[in-house]
């Protein structure tokens, strides 16, 4: 059964910091990972897709990374800004499953 | 991105009412569309798959009589709480996905309040 994690549960840092976010997955048999943002209330945002046979993508100041034989993402943000302050999802879609398996997610702080 | 529209964004009924919430594709064919609820401060439980056509496969624990998912067009989903009760109150939020893209979008949530 997969299971997703994501560490850590809530970051706290001043503007301007670049941050990662960390995701692991025990199943490497992923069709693909996505990156979701969530502002308090409202749905998900969708912030990058990277396919199994991807290491990476950017959109913008984001950058993630797939590592998909250790079981690892990461989300790179550069330039932290308070309007970054969200809670940011990761979910892996297992092969031959249409379902997601979403993480815990990481709730970011970005202190002007 | 593609769009998916939720409606409607909150509302509140009295026990014992049924409610609807209604997901739409925008500018796509949604073949897949998924049910969640959030509790606060929690990631998101999955209630049930559905494609278009077919009956919604629900997720173990998750009472297919009081939740009834409706998915008879690619561009329509529609979740109806039967006999609301307060447990019921929650954040629900839909999401689609195509056979052309892979990439899951989701709407904007319905907040439930039951009095």
């Amino acid at each position: 059964k997969q299971e997703v994690t994501q560490i850590p549960a809530a970051l706290s840092v001043p503007e301007g910091e670049n941050l990662v976010l960390n995701c692991s997955f025990t199943d490497s048999a992923i069709y693909n990972l996505q990156w979701f943002r969530q502002d308090p209330g409202k749905g998900l945002t969708s912030l990058l897709l990277i396919q199994s046979s991807q290491r990476e993508q950017t959109s913008g100041r984001l950058n993630a990374s797939l590592d998909k034989s250790s079981g690892r993402s990461t989300l790179y943000i550069a330039a932290s800004q308070p309007g970054d302050s969200a809670t940011y999802l990761c979910a892996v879609r297992p092969q031959g499953a249409q379902k997601l398996v979403f993480g815990q997610g990481t709730r970011l702080t970005i202190n002007p | 991105g593609a769009v998916v529209s939720q409606h409607p964004s909150w509302v509140i009924c009295k026990s014992g009412t049924s409610v609807k919430i209604e997901c739409r594709s925008l500018d796509f064919q949604a073949t897949t569309m998924f049910w969640y609820r959030q509790f606060p401060k929690q990631s998101l439980m999955l209630m049930a798959t559905s494609n278009e056509g077919s009956k919604a496969t629900y997720e173990q624990g998750v009472e297919k009589d009081k939740f009834l998912i409706n998915h008879a067009s690619l561009t329509l989903s529609t979740l109806t709480v039967t006999s609301a009760h307060p447990e019921d109150s929650s954040f629900y939020i839909c999401s689609a996905t195509s056979t052309m893209n892979t990439e899951a979008f989701f709407g904007q949530g319905t907040r439930l309040t039951v009095v």
